[in-house]
């Protein structure tokens, strides 16, 4: 079982439409979470942090299931713009630094 | 700020051909992160220092592959022979050290392997 699972996708979305991504992860002893996003043929970028109550930026949410091992980015209103693979990304203290897994990404494809 | 640079951009080479990747991270990060990314196995980390010395290289996926950071603003990750197989996205990425803190990594553009 990959540490960092993700549903491939692609979602296809028209303009406006409101989409949500789930990953989950199976270490218990993951400590931080994040969201990056990567363009076509380009490198990840963060997007934002997942905090354990949830946290809202601009259109984009993000919520963390600790019991449930999982953790979702729901993106409103959604723009072609944010046509683009999202990377579910979690945290596990090892050798001293924190080391970061990533999902291998979901596909967003948002059409007028 | 110039970011991280990597190169080259894009390498195609052939079988049994030795590869150089170049990384020059950004000034003032103290951890560089190597990673490789395929449809099949997304991004993988293959190695990290931390103020120049390895620090963890268990994602290196054989001897073929070797890394080294001779100084603070300069990496290489090399592959020899190269083989088919390693075609890829490599990607290089630093961050700050902060004590306690979960730092974002900030990736170079990547360099695109062929092996023919």
């Amino acid at each position: 079982r990959k540490e960092v699972e993700q549903d491939p996708g692609p979602f296809n979305v028209p303009e406006g439409a409101t989409v949500a991504f789930n990953c989950t992860y199976s270490n218990s002893a993951s400590q931080s979470f994040f969201w990056y996003r990567q363009d076509c043929r380009k490198e990840p970028k963060l997007l934002m942090s997942v905090y354990s109550s949830g946290n809202e930026d601009g259109r984009f949410t993000a919520q963390l299931n600790r019991a449930s091992q999982y953790i979702s980015l729901l993106i409103r209103d959604s723009k072609l713009s944010d046509s683009a693979t999202y990377l579910c990304v979690v945290i596990l203290f090892s050798g001293g630094y924190n080391k970061l897994i990533f999902g291998a990404g979901t596909r967003l494809a948002v059409h007028p | 700020d110039a970011g991280v640079i990597q190169s080259p951009r894009h390498e195609v080479t052939e079988m049994g051909q030795e590869v150089t990747l170049r990384c020059k991270p950004i000034s003032g990060h103290d951890y560089l992160f190597w990673y490789r990314q395929t449809m099949m196995r997304g991004l993988e980390l293959l190695i990290y220092f931390n103020n120049n010395v390895p620090i963890d290289d268990s994602g290196m996926p054989e001897d073929r592959f070797s890394a080294k950071m001779p100084n603070a603003s300069f990496s290489t990750l090399k592959i020899q022979p190269s083989e088919p197989r390693d075609s890829a996205v490599y990607f290089c990425a630093s961050t700050p050290a902060r004590a306690g803190g979960n730092n974002e990594q900030f990736f170079g553009p990547g360099t695109r392997l062929t092996v023919l």
